[in-house]
């Protein structure tokens, strides 16, 4: 019942660009920040964008973020085969008051 | 070196309860919120419950409102997460995480532990 939406899917070639979109409402994103996360196999979630488009410390600059009104972007650039993972956001939503993580995009690097 | 560790997963009957915990190291626990995040197989991650550093302010999601109980003790470090009345459906690997000190993102997850509700 996610309220939160994501495509399922997204792929690219070696040295590409991709982006990943996440669509919310007002409640959620329209209001608060969101964060990204990715989930390799085998590992926990790391964060990967938090605040929008801020990176912790070690996360490469190819990976960056943005949003507008109630919908952000993760964008990936120069993809690498290690970036195969699922990639998912999430936002606070004022309304339900609860954490809500987009249903993730299984990213493949083909 | 900031460490989650998650114990207290098994397998458990319909309607059991079970009881997580989340050993944290590395970080002054208590200044830090704290939540429950689970993975069930073949499907996304979902947020389930956030605990503030003073244990005053929780949060739960609707699917486990009423059966999951979230808490901490801040002289263990330990984050813990009471899980009763167990369905089917509760079946999932369970991560702890870390957030930042505003709690607007969690910056530290732990390595997860399974939880199977059999019938």
């Amino acid at each position: 019942q996610s309220v939160v939406t994501q495509p399922p899917s997204a792929s690219g070639t070696p040295g590409q660009r991709v982006t990943i979109s996440c669509s919310g409402s007002k409640s959620n994103i329209g209001t608060h920040a969101i964060n990204w996360y990715q989930h390799l196999p085998h590992t926990p979630p790391k964060l990967l964008i938090y605040s929008d488009n801020q990176r912790p410390s070690g996360v490469p600059d190819r990976f960056s973020g943005s949003k507008s009104g109630t919908s952000a972007s993760l964008a990936i650039s120069g993809l690498q085969s290690e970036d195969e993972a699922d990639y998912y956001c999430a936002a606070w939503d004022d309304r339900l008051q609860v954490w809500l993580f987009g249903g993730g995009t299984k990213l493949t690097v083909l | 070196e900031m460490v989650l560790v998650e114990s207290g997963g098994g397998v458990v009957q319909l309607g059991g309860s079970l009881r997580l915990t989340c050993a944290a190291s590395g970080f002054t626990f208590g200044d830090y919120p704290m939540n429950w995040v689970r993975q069930a197989p073949g499907k996304g991650l979902e947020w389930i419950s956030y605990i503030n550093g003073e244990s005053k302010i929780m949060y739960y999601a609707d699917s486990v409102r009423g059966r999951f109980t979230i808490s901490r003790d801040n002289a263990k470090n330990s984050l813990y997460l009471q899980m009763n009345n167990l369905r089917a459906e509760d079946t999932a690997f369970y991560y702890c995480t870390k957030d930042d000190r505003t709690g607007w993102y969690s910056e530290h997850w732990g390595q997860g532990t399974l939880v199977t509700v059999s019938s």
